[in-house]
């Protein structure tokens, strides 16, 4: 079974530019989180989708959205970005909406913004 | 504001000893736990959760939980040079909540 996927896997932007980021889930996964790691601040949640419906949004700013689309497949973009945006991001899937359900991560897309 | 703690490490064993990591969390609702490891340049991957308090075992791999101290470990027996990577200690906070919060990880060294 393919794992989780991402693409892009790296990317430089600019200053003040959006990004849009994208992931496909396990096939037969309907939850997708996004996660944000950075060597300062870790792993940091971003948001999780369910059946295309946000259940959970974590605490960043509203540059950072996201959506779900009905085959499970995710989006998160980030607006304006700044210098502090550059991260790696991840996206993460699991089968169910049990919180028990292991998640699987994806290899990630380094943003850099300069 | 829920807190997972980890020491940053590194932490240093020589091959085939115990290599034991800790993880404190802030939320005593908190209902379900994981470790995670991630090897440098990859993304992470679950290696264990437990959801109760106790021991529980799998392989090499031994986590403990210990709710009323909010307190949760992984050993880790007969450590390989494999091993050497950072372990990432995860927590979800009460039921009906999915967010995973990460601590901030230890890094592990497995020395030949």
């Amino acid at each position: 079974k393919a794992g989780v996927t991402q693409t892009p896997r790296y990317l430089i932007k600019t200053r003040g530019q959006q990004v849009t980021l994208s992931c496909s889930p396990i096939s037969g996964h309907r939850s997708v989180s996004w996660y944000q790691q950075t060597p300062g601040q870790g792993l940091q949640f971003l948001f999780e989708y369910f059946s295309e419906t946000q259940r959970n949004k974590g605490n960043f700013p509203g540059r950072f959205s996201g959506r779900q689309f009905s085959n499970s497949r995710s989006e998160m973009n980030v607006s304006t970005l700044e210098l502090g945006d550059s991260a790696l991001y991840l996206c993460a899937s699991r089968r169910s909406g049990d919180y028990a359900d292991t998640q699987y991560f994806g290899p990630g897309t380094r943003l850099t913004v300069l | 504001q829920k807190e997972v703690e980890q020491n940053s490490g590194p932490l240093s064993v020589p091959e085939g000893a115990i290599a034991s990591l800790n993880c404190t969390y802030s939320d005593r609702g908190s209902q379900s736990f994981f470790w995670y490891r991630q090897y440098s340049g990859k993304s992470p991957e679950l290696i264990m959760s437990i959801y109760s308090n106790g021991d529980k075992e799998d392989g090499r791999f031994t986590a403990q939980l210990n709710k009323a101290s909010q307190y949760v470990s992984l050993l880790i027996r007969d450590s390989q040079p494999s091993d050497s990577a950072t372990y990432l200690c995860a927590v979800i906070s009460g039921a009906g909540s999915y967010q995973l919060t990460f601590g901030k990880g230890t890094k592990l060294s497995v020395i030949p």
